[in-house]
């Protein structure tokens, strides 16, 4: 059965800080991984799907990577900012054919 | 305009009750499913419906049912509410492929809230 682990479980930073938010994962035989990010009360925005064959995807300050065979993803956030304070989810797509996801990581920016 | 939409975004009620809570999306894509979030944030998938059709039933009490009348819609009704159904609910949609197999991104709705007294 697929777990998916997220540490830290939250971060505290000060704005302008670069910063890696890691994800591990047990079985590697996955589709796809995506990240996501959960403000309070609000629902998932996606923010990156890195497919199996992927080695990694950017999207402006947020770079993400896939390293299948050894069970880890890792968000790289660069310029941390305020508004970036979140929960971030990582999640899994496998051979279930269902997304399993992290407990998140909950990250603060400081001004 | 909302790509996946949830409704009511709150509902609270009491024990023994039964309620729906519907989810449209406009994305064209042809998977849909219901995801849990409990007290401690955790998201677990409840259904997934490709086509129409079930996909994925984890173990969830037979009190909840998913009805999707269509491609764009996946609702969820569940009976005899009970504390422990207390939760946020969450419809998501993707473009699946043949099976139900995900190949792209899954698009979130803002979620409901249901609260059981």
């Amino acid at each position: 059965k697929q777990e998916v682990t997220q540490i830290p479980a939250a971060l505290s930073v000060p704005e302008g800080e670069n910063l890696v938010l890691n994800c591990s994962f047990t079985d590697s035989a996955i589709y796809n991984l995506q990240w996501f990010r959960q403000d309070p009360g609000k629902g998932l925005t996606s923010l990156l799907l890195i497919q199996s064959s992927q080695r990694e995807q950017t999207s402006g300050r947020l770079n993400a990577s896939l390293d299948k065979s050894s069970g880890r993803s890792t968000l790289y956030i660069a310029a941390s900012q305020p508004g970036d304070s979140a929960t971030y989810l990582c999640a899994v797509y496998g051979s279930a054919r269902q997304l399993t996801f992290g407990s998140g990581t909950q990250l603060t920016v400081l001004p | 305009d909302t790509a996946v939409s949830q409704t009511p975004k709150y509902l609270v009620t009491q024990m023994g009750n039964d309620k729906s809570i519907k989810c449209e999306q406009n994305l064209g894509h042809d998977t849909m499913y219901w995801y849990k979030q409990d007290s401690k944030k955790f998201l677990k998938i409840m259904f997934s419906y490709n086509n129409k059709e079930l996909i994925i039933n984890e173990t969830v009490p037979n009190r909840f049912s998913p009805k999707s009348p269509d491609k764009a819609h996946l609702n969820l009704h569940i009976n005899s509410l009970e504390l422990g159904d207390s939760a946020v609910y969450f419809c998501a949609s993707s473009r699946g492929s043949q099976g139900g197999l995900n190949t792209g991104e899954l698009f979130f709705g803002e979620g409901s809230r249901l609260t059981v007294l």
